[in-house]
């Protein structure tokens, strides 16, 4: 079963506007990690924001916030004010605690932001 | 810069061929981990390492073997290879093992397979 979903294959956003970029992810631990990486053309993959399951706030990094929803298993990147540099994929991550999981991706989305 | 080092960074070689990539962690960290990234599998998990010890293993073929050595760098080793073995092969590492630590990526080796 896939543990991490990303619907969104492709978005476009325009310079300077807010996007978010959807993840929901399905585990039964109750202790885990939300991760999420961003992979530029050049290849790199580059770490962008964590979430702990247990942290009642949401993670914020500069221009990049995590809008996480426990509940609804959810925990989506919000990229504001974007910037032509912006244009990338983005995976979605999750590690569990039990069983010594390794981090799994989800299947990307391509952000494309437009002048 | 994550400051986790690959080479090569390309690597071009043929069928039936043996490769080994490699991998330096960043400073201090003591875990690392293998992952393939190709098209239709997306990044898959091959194999993860901590101060030396194998600690989990994933959708590694057994014709790849990997080791960490005692300096903590690791070397991922490829044999046999087939042309569905051509894709992008990243290091990363982490301080920890805990489920808190990033993984910090190096760029990468992209492989292909002739």
């Amino acid at each position: 079963a896939q543990k991490i979903t990303q619907t969104q294959p492709g978005m476009f956003v325009q310079e300077k506007e807010a996007v978010t970029l959807d993840c929901t992810y399905d585990t039964s631990d109750q202790s885990y990690g939300l991760f999420w990486y961003k992979q530029p053309s050049s290849g790199e993959m580059i770490f962008l924001i964590y979430q702990g399951s247990y942290d009642e706030q949401n993670a914020t990094e500069g221009r990049y916030s995590l809008n996480f929803q426990k509940a609804r298993k959810s925990a989506n990147l919000v990229i504001s004010a974007s910037q032509l540099g912006d244009s990338a994929m983005y995976f979605c991550a999750m590690r569990e605690v039990s069983g010594n999981t390794p981090l799994v991706f989800g299947k990307g989305t391509r952000l494309s932001v437009i002048a | 810069d994550s400051g986790v080092t690959q080479t090569p960074k390309h690597l071009i070689t043929a069928t039936g061929q043996r490769v080994t990539l490699r991998c330096s962690p960043r400073s201090g960290d003591l875990s690392v981990y293998w992952y393939q990234q190709s098209l239709d599998q997306g990044l898959q998990f091959l194999i993860q390492y901590y101060n030396g010890e194998e600690r989990a293993k994933g959708n590694i073929l057994e014709r790849f073997s990997a080791q960490q050595f005692p300096d903590l760098h690791s070397e991922l080793n490829l044999s046999s290879l087939e042309l569905g073995d051509s894709a992008l092969y990243f290091c990363a590492s982490s301080e920890t093992d805990s489920t808190n630590s990033p993984l910090h990526f190096g760029n990468g080796t992209r492989l292909t397979v002739t």
